[in-house]
Order: structure tokens, then C-alpha cells, then sequence
């Protein structure tokens, strides 16, 4: 059984810029979750997507959006990059309700704005 | 962000020692959760509290989901080197819809283990 995968494991970019994130859910989860988490922080919850559509956000602007896909990958795009923008971006998969309980975590992308 | 209290920030002990830690919230949640982080890697779920009051072990891990539903603690006991590392708790409403899976984090506590 894979579990989460992420990509990339690290990036570099210049504020102002977009970036997207990729991630692979693990098999038999169908709901993506992503988190940021700040240096010395816990993880703060972005966004939820289940059935290829946003189903619950947290306290992030517009600029931050993502997608799933039928096979319940997702991408996470980050629009206008700021400096506190650099974070681990996390993503977790959870499988169907009532089948368990999920929220495998990836080992997450380092996003580094300059 | 909401973020939970979790304390202490950090821990300095010697192998053999119990450690215990604890997370409080103004609000409730349905689910504790209680995860391990280690450089590089994304959070591990340790233990998983689904009713009020409830105790779990899970090894040389106990928690408690407390009563109240605004708290739980994770005990350590006769800690070893590997145990090194961030433990977070997150705490989850069961609403469906928009709030299902949402996870509010404490700020995390640094463990270190002296052999």
C-alpha cells in the first residue's frame, strides 16, 4: 500500500510568482487535504477537496486555490507569491467515511520565496 | 489561525523518564489526535481519541480525550532516543460538509532525549 507522495520535495521562487504543488493520495482515500505549516508551528488547514471539488477552507485568500482529480491526486496553486508564502506545504488523504479512520500526511514540499 | 494551547513548548529529559504533555482548546472537538513529526517528514498519527474520556494506549503512549471535550494529554512513559521529535495534537469537529477532515493543530511539543 503507497502511502502519500508529494512533489516537489523542495523549490525556490521569487515573490510574485505562481507555483503548484502535486500530490498523490494514498490508495483507497478519496478525500485531499492540505496544510501549511510555518517554521516552528503546528500545520494550518488550506483546503479540502472530496469528489474533485473544495468542500471546506480555512482562513487562506483566493490566491490559493487547487484541483483533484479522478483518481484523487490533487495540486495545490499558489497565485502572487509572497515571502510568507515559505512554508512545508503538507498533504493529507483520508479515505470514505465510515471506512476508517485516514489522514495520512505526505512528507511535504518546502516552498522557499524570495 | 485557530491553533490549539498545547504545552510544554518543549521538553530536555533523560532516557527512562516519563514525559506528559497536554493540549487545551476553547472549543470542542468530536476527535483528539495526538501525531509525531520528525526532520523532513510529514506528521505520523501516534493515537486517535474518538469519545469523551476515553483512554488509549498505543505501546508506551497513553492519551486521554478529557471530559470536557476541550482537552486530552499524551503520556510517555520510560522514554528512549527515538522518541525524539515534535508531538503535535489536532483536534476535529465531525460535522459533514465543509468541516469534515478540517484538523486544528497546537504549536507542537519539542521533545529531546538524553541517552
Amino acid at each position: 500500500e503507497t502511502g502519500v507522495t508529494q512533489s516537489p520535495t523542495h523549490l525556490i521562487k521569487t515573490r510574485g510568482q505562481q507555483v503548484t504543488l502535486r500530490c498523490s493520495s494514498q490508495s483507497g482515500h478519496n478525500t485531499v487535504s492540505w496544510y501549511q505549516q510555518a517554521l516552528g508551528q503546528g500545520p494550518q488547514f488550506i483546503f479540502q477537496y472530496y469528489r474533485e471539488e473544495e468542500n471546506g477552507r480555512g482562513n487562506f485568500p483566493p490566491r490559493f486555490s487547487g484541483l483533484q482529480f479522478p483518481n484523487y491526486s490533487s495540486e495545490l496553486n499558489v497565485n502572487a507569491l509572497e515571502l510568507d508564502d515559505s512554508a512545508l506545504y503538507l498533504c493529507a488523504s483520508s479515505p470514505p467515511q465510515g471506512q476508517g479512520y485516514g489522514y495520512t500526511f505526505g512528507s511535504g514540499t518546502r516552498l522557499t520565496v524570495v | 489561525g485557530q491553533q490549539l494551547n498545547q504545552s510544554p513548548q518543549s521538553m530536555f529529559i533523560q532516557e527512562g523518564e516519563d514525559v506528559s504533555m497536554n493540549c487545551t482548546s476553547s472549543s470542542i472537538f468530536n476527535t483528539w489526535l495526538w501525531y509525531k513529526q520528525e526532520p523532513g517528514e510529514g506528521p505520523v498519527l501516534l493515537i486517535a481519541l474518538y469519545k469523551a474520556g476515553e483512554l488509549t494506549s498505543n505501546g508506551r503512549l497513553t492519551a486521554q480525550f478529557g471530559i470536557t471535550r476541550k482537552d486530552s494529554f499524551l503520556n510517555i512513559s520510560a522514554s528512549i532516543p527515538s522518541d525524539v521529535g515534535i508531538y503535535f495534537c489536532a483536534g476535529r469537529t465531525n460535522a459533514g460538509g465543509t468541516s469534515y477532515g478540517k484538523l486544528t493543530f497546537g504549536q507542537g511539543t519539542i521533545l529531546t532525549v538524553h541517552p
